[in-house]
């Protein structure tokens, strides 16, 4: 069963708008990381947020940890057309860097 | 420092034909993972080693076999390929230790078309 639910399955913006994706979660973590995926490549790590922590920042990236919801946020802010992408959340469950579990992800469009 | 690297990028096979996959990471990384990626799911794991020698299964990983014989390689092996099999397959590697920021490093992915 998947772990992380990414939602909304997909988003169209405007350049300069800020695009919020969120992320669910089943059982406890140890840290939840977000990753982006461009058209016909692999995956890259963005941000990574541990379980006792409730926000992070990097960038113009914001990424929110509510554990007693077991959800996540990934806000982008100002964005750009080279934001276009998928954006997958993993977790680790209760295993240190094993066994991460993606969700299905959010395809974000960014309009010019 | 080449991070992940796997080949070949395209591949496609005729129903019962076998091949390997290769990985190889250069980080050192006791993890390594195979997941496979299909249109609107997320990675599903397939296989996974938690250092040479060791090797267990994820949540997919009939039809596939796998081998960790250094720490470095991480093939995968399709031993008798099935329309079914058609996907993206992903190799992935990262550290495993507690309190440790254990990333996911990824290689570009390979496409695999069975026919």
């Amino acid at each position: 069963s998947q772990q992380g639910e990414e939602d909304p399955q997909a988003l169209s913006i405007q350049e300069g708008e800020n695009a919020t994706m969120n992320c669910s979660y089943k059982t406890s973590i140890n840290n939840l990381q977000w990753y982006r995926q461009n058209s016909g490549r692999g995956l890259v790590h963005l941000i990574l947020i541990r379980s006792n922590e409730r926000e992070k920042h990097s960038g113009r990236l914001r990424v929110t940890l509510d554990t007693s919801k077991k959800s996540s946020s990934l806000l982008i802010t100002a964005s750009r057309a080279a934001d276009t992408a998928s954006y997958f959340c993993a977790t680790d469950g209760d295993n240190y860097g094993q066994n991460f579990v993606f969700g299905p992800g959010t395809r974000l469009s960014v309009l010019p | 420092n080449a991070g992940v690297t796997q080949t070949p990028k395209f591949q496609v096979l005729k129903t019962g034909q076998s091949m390997t996959l290769q990985c190889a990471q250069d980080m050192n990384h006791e993890y390594m993972s195979w997941y496979r990626q299909d249109p609107g799911m997320g990675l599903r794991l397939i296989h996974y080693s938690v250092g040479a020698g060791i090797t267990d299964q994820g949540e997919v990983p009939n039809g596939y076999n796998v081998s960790r014989s250094t720490t470095e390689d991480f093939p995968l092996r399709l031993l008798s390929a099935a329309p079914s099999q058609t996907s993206v397959y992903f190799c992935a590697s990262s550290y495993s230790r507690q309190g440790a920021v254990n990333t996911i490093y990824f290689g570009e992915g390979s496409w695999l078309t069975v026919v």
